[in-house]
C-alpha cells in the first residue's frame, strides 16, 4: 500500500534553533518527492522537489535530503524564525497507478520567541 | 502574475445538496489539480485536468466530478453532500502538468451541516 508517514506530528522549538522533520514512504514506483509549507488558512507552498537521483536540495534555510534506498527524506530548517511556524507536508509522487500523489499528514511546527 | 484564485472561499451547505467550486489558474497554466484536505486524512488527490481533459483521478466516489474550460479555469462539483465532505478544497495549477511545480490556491472551506 502506498503510504507516506511524517514525524514528529508536532514540534515546538525556540527561535534561532535548528530542527529536522522526517518523512518515510512506501510509494512505488517512485517519481519524485516534494516538501510543502502550509501556513494556517492558506494553500501549501512548494519548498523543494527531488527526483530519484537527487540526494540534497536547498531553498534558503530549508534543506531537504532524500535516501531512495531506505525511502526516507528529511527537511532541515536552519536558524528558525517565527515565520517558520506552519505545517510541513511531504508528498511522494508515483509514476503510475490511481494514486499519483500520496500526501503525508504533515508536521505542525511552532517557533517560539 | 496573479496567483491561483478560488471561489467561494467559504461555503455552508446541508446534507443532500450539491456544490460547485471554481478555480482560476495562474495565466499560462494549463494543468489544474484538485485536492481535499481534512484534519484526519490530510491532503488527498481528487483529479487533474489538462487541456480540458481529465488526465488523472484519485480514489473518490463518483459524487465528485470536475471539468476544465478552454481558458483553463476549472470547476469541481460534489453532489449529494455528506457530512464527511466537510473539508478544505484546494486547487493547484502548473504550466505543463502536475508533475511540474504546482502552485496552490487559498482553498474553499466547505462545511456540510
Amino acid at each position: 500500500k502506498n503510504q507516506v508517514e511524517q514525524s514528529p506530528q508536532s514540534l515546538i522549538i525556540l527561535e534561532g534553533k535548528n530542527c529536522t522533520l522526517q518523512c518515510n514512504y512506501t510509494v512505488s514506483p517512485f517519481s519524485n518527492l516534494r516538501w510543502y509549507k502550509q501556513d494556517t488558512g492558506r494553500g501549501p507552498v512548494s519548498l523543494t522537489i527531488m527526483t530519484f537521483s537527487e540526494n540534497t536540495k536547498s531553498n534558503g534555510r530549508y534543506t531537504a535530503t532524500l535516501d531512495a534506498d531506505t525511502k526516507q527524506s528529511s527537511l532541515h530548517i536552519t536558524a528558525s524564525q517565527l515565520s517558520d511556524s506552519a505545517s510541513y507536508i511531504c508528498v511522494v509522487s508515483a509514476t503510475s497507478g490511481t494514486y499519483k500523489y500520496i500526501f503525508g499528514t504533515g508536521t505542525r511546527l511552532k517557533v517560539l520567541a | 502574475k496573479a496567483g491561483v484564485t478560488q471561489t467561494p472561499r467559504y461555503l455552508i451547505k446541508t446534507r443532500g445538496q450539491q456544490v460547485t467550486l471554481s478555480c482560476s489558474p495562474i495565466s499560462g497554466h494549463r494543468s489544474v489539480s484538485w485536492y481535499q484536505q481534512t484534519p484526519g486524512q490530510g491532503l488527498q488527490f481528487l483529479f487533474e485536468y489538462f487541456s480540458e481533459t481529465q488526465r488523472n483521478k484519485g480514489n473518490f466516489p463518483g459524487r465528485f466530478s470536475g471539468r476544465q474550460f478552454s481558458n483553463s479555469r476549472s470547476e469541481m462539483n460534489v453532489s449529494t453532500l455528506e457530512l464527511g465532505d466537510s473539508a478544505l478544497y484546494l486547487c493547484a495549477t502548473a504550466e505543463q502538468g502536475a508533475e511540474n511545480e504546482q502552485f496552490f490556491g487559498p482553498g474553499t472551506r466547505l462545511t456540510v451541516l
